[in-house]
């Protein structure tokens, strides 16, 4: 049950897009298509943004869009804004019904 | 409107024992799985352990087997979490969240609390 390898931080300026990258195995990211993804702002709940790779939930942007190729999902943020600034953390479903997480990426708005 | 709010947290020593507990509103609880999942501070999320929506299945990462216990009461729409055995990598906020599905097979949970802190300490 090792950790999802995401890039510890990543940056962009608003209006960039920006792409976070979520790697496992054949064990789990590989496996299944149930990655999912949360943002997470200092002293709030984890928010779900995406969920199956690529669906979004009632009430996410669409600048929100994520994909699966192989062992690595990935998450992408278009039209980047301020309040898009938070900890992102990769989810996955994993082999004998366990879920895994990523170490979460931090992403600034410059 | 979909509510969990977690509770039973505090300072507690190095083989000592918690019951954590999360309440439920807004949504028909017994329909859904539930899932416990803590951050340690410094780190990323760990997701800890999930209870099927009828209690009948539960599940657990390796590093908590033997030491915790997930278990729900379906009647008062309330999640528990028994820590047995806490050594200071217990150290965390906890925090509970509800699935998308029945069963623990989803990986996706829409609702998250804000969690409550154990803290394991001599």
């Amino acid at each position: 049950q090792s950790a999802l390898t995401q890039p510890a931080s990543l940056s962009g300026s608003p209006g960039q897009s920006i792409t976070i990258s979520c790697t496992g195995t054949t064990s789990d990211v590989g496996s299944y298509n149930l990655v999912s993804w949360y943002q997470h702002h200092p002293g709030k709940a984890p928010k779900l943004m995406i969920y199956q790779v690529s669906k979004r939930p009632s009430g996410v942007s669409d600048r929100f869009s994520g994909s699966k190729s192989g062992n690595t999902a990935s998450l992408t943020i278009s039209g980047l804004q301020a309040e898009d600034e938070a900890e992102y953390h990769c989810c996955s479903y994993a082999i004998g019904s366990t879920v895994v997480f990523g170490g979460g990426t931090k992403l600034t708005v410059l | 409107e979909v509510q969990v709010v977690e509770s039973g947290g505090g300072l507690i020593q190095p083989g000592g024992s918690l019951r954590l507990s999360c309440a439920a509103s807004g949504f028909s609880f017994r329909s859904y799985a539930m899932n416990w999942v803590r951050q340690a501070p410094g780190k990323g999320l760990e997701w800890v352990s999930g209870i099927s929506g009828d209690g009948g299945r539960t599940y657990y990462t390796d590093s908590v087997k033997g030491r915790f216990t997930i278990s729900r009461d379906n009647s008062k729409n309330t999640l528990y979490l028994q820590i047995n055995s806490l050594t200071a990598e217990d150290t965390a906020i906890y925090c509970c969240a509800k699935d998308m599905g029945f069963l623990v097979d989803t990986a996706s949970f829409d609702h998250w609390g804000l969690g409550t802190l154990v803290t394991v300490s001599s």
